[in-house]
């Protein structure tokens, strides 16, 4: 059973679109953590949050947590090639246990 | 400055034999981890370790063990490599102490065995 539910698991979109990815669970997280990876290269994390509601933004992206904690969503405004790679969401059921990973989005933008 | 290094990067081995994969971290953090990516599955944790002798099993442990005699190496053992341990290897660190900790992964060993 995959505790972290991802969707869509892959995103093939023109540059310049809009896309929202989804990262859903039964489970209440103590955070949610957004990380991008590349071909060849470990995951690099974009983005923690923490409190229900929780809403941050990194240039174009914009991250939000639901309001039970048990979910979030990943926003990007008018996407560009360079945001091509892996989203992957990744959870701690409780503060200091050990991440628990999405299967994670695969997103192509092209020009 | 990558701050942590896995090696090797790419290996090849036969079935039955056993692999040992290091990870060197230099930020001194407390908490390490093994994950194991494949298709269709994700990241999935094998081992990891919250100090120096303290480690403890993850969700997909069997067939593999490891150890940390130091701070700033982790290492995990394939003791008798199959087929079904191909996979990319991902060791990733953290500070469980910092305020919205994140992972800080290593580039991976994509290990392939025949």
């Amino acid at each position: 059973t995959q505790l972290l539910e991802q969707s869509p698991q892959f995103l093939s979109i023109q540059e310049g679109e809009n896309l929202t990815v989804y990262c859903n669970s039964s489970s209440v997280f103590s955070s949610l953590q957004w990380y991008r990876q590349e071909p060849g290269e470990g995951p690099v994390l974009l983005v923690t949050v923490v409190t229900g509601g929780e809403v941050k933004k990194l240039k174009r992206l914009t991250f939000q947590f639901g309001d039970a904690r048990k979910d979030s969503s990943l926003h990007i405004t008018a996407a560009q090639p360079g945001d091509t790679g892996l989203y992957l969401c990744a959870g701690a059921l409780q503060a200091g246990t050990a991440l628990i990973f999405g299967k994670g989005t695969t997103l192509s933008v092209s020009s | 400055d990558a701050g942590i290094t896995q090696s090797p990067r790419h290996k090849v081995t036969e079935t039955g034999t056993p692999v040992t994969l290091r990870c060197h971290q230099t930020e001194n953090h407390r908490y390490m981890y093994w994950y194991r990516q494949d298709p269709g599955h994700g990241l999935r944790l094998i081992h990891y370790s919250y100090g120096v002798k303290d480690t403890d099993k993850g969700e997909v442990s069997d067939g593999y063990s490891v150890s940390r005699s130091k701070t700033e190496d982790f290492l995990l053992t394939l003791e008798s490599a199959t087929s079904s341990q191909t996979s990319v290897y991902f060791c990733a660190i953290t500070d469980p102490g910092r305020a919205n900790y994140g992972y800080t992964f290593g580039s991976g060993t994509r290990l392939t065995v025949v």
